[in-house]
């Protein structure tokens, strides 16, 4: 099983701030298959970006996607309000599929 | 659009039985491969089960194996869940979310349906 370890665990910063999170693997996703989700308190998952660096369709430029094998990273440019939320990793490349425990963004 | 509809969850019994639906619309539902998603109360995202278009292909996590089926019903563009043999770890909201194919990115959720596990 791919183990995703997602770093920090939390992360407080203001509006207008970047926010830089970190996924790391414990062995190479294959095909780059990473996704990232945001996750807002009662509501479902948010498909951010899939196959580690694209931008699902009506994702604001402000997020960005990178890396291979085991390091990932998402990038909030410009915190903007909405996006103080949970963010999740998840690998599709291997079964079992497995998720990062999470990393909160919070103000 | 892609609209997923949980329902069938509630409270039950250790050792109890409970069968999950998901109601799909807004994309070829025989042509996507579907998935099980669940988060326990505070806690992060865990996959529970995917199955394939075809019904051809199905996989569990360890931790439902020999509990919980996964099966669908392409006439009626809906996914089941059904679950055995429940634990109190079993407690959470089960998601229904579609995918293009077995190794393909998550991307519709349905809202959810809860399930809690208690005497």
């Amino acid at each position: 099983e791919i183990v995703l370890t997602q770093s920090p665990g939390t992360l407080s910063l203001s509006p207008g701030e970047r926010a830089t999170l970190s996924c790391r693997a414990s062995q190479s996703v294959t095909s780059s298959y990473l996704a990232w989700y945001q996750q807002k308190p009662g509501q479902a998952p948010r498909l951010l970006i899939y196959d580690a660096s694209n931008k699902a369709t009506g994702i604001p430029d402000s997020f960005s996607g990178s890396g291979s094998g085991t390091d990932f990273t998402l990038t909030i440019s410009r915190l903007e309000p909405e996006d103080f939320a949970v963010y999740y990793c998840h690998q599709y490349g291997t079964l079992p599929l497995t998720f990062g425990g999470g990393t909160k963004v919070e103000i | 659009e892609v609209q997923l509809l949980e329902s069938g969850g509630g409270l039950v019994q250790p050792g109890g039985s409970l069968r999950l639906s998901c109601a799909a619309s807004g994309f070829t539902f025989s042509s996507s491969a579907m998935n099980w998603v669940r988060q326990a109360p505070g806690k992060g995202l865990e996959w529970v089960s995917i199955i394939s278009g075809s019904s051809g292909t199905k996989y569990y996590a360890d931790s439902v194996k020999g509990r919980f089926t996964v099966s669908r019903d392409n006439s009626k563009n809906t996914l089941y869940l059904q679950m055995n043999s429940l634990k109190a770890e079993d407690t959470a909201v089960y998601y229904c979310a579609n995918a293009p194919a077995i190794f393909g990115v998550i991307g519709g959720w349905g809202q959810g349906t809860l399930v809690t596990v208690s005497s």
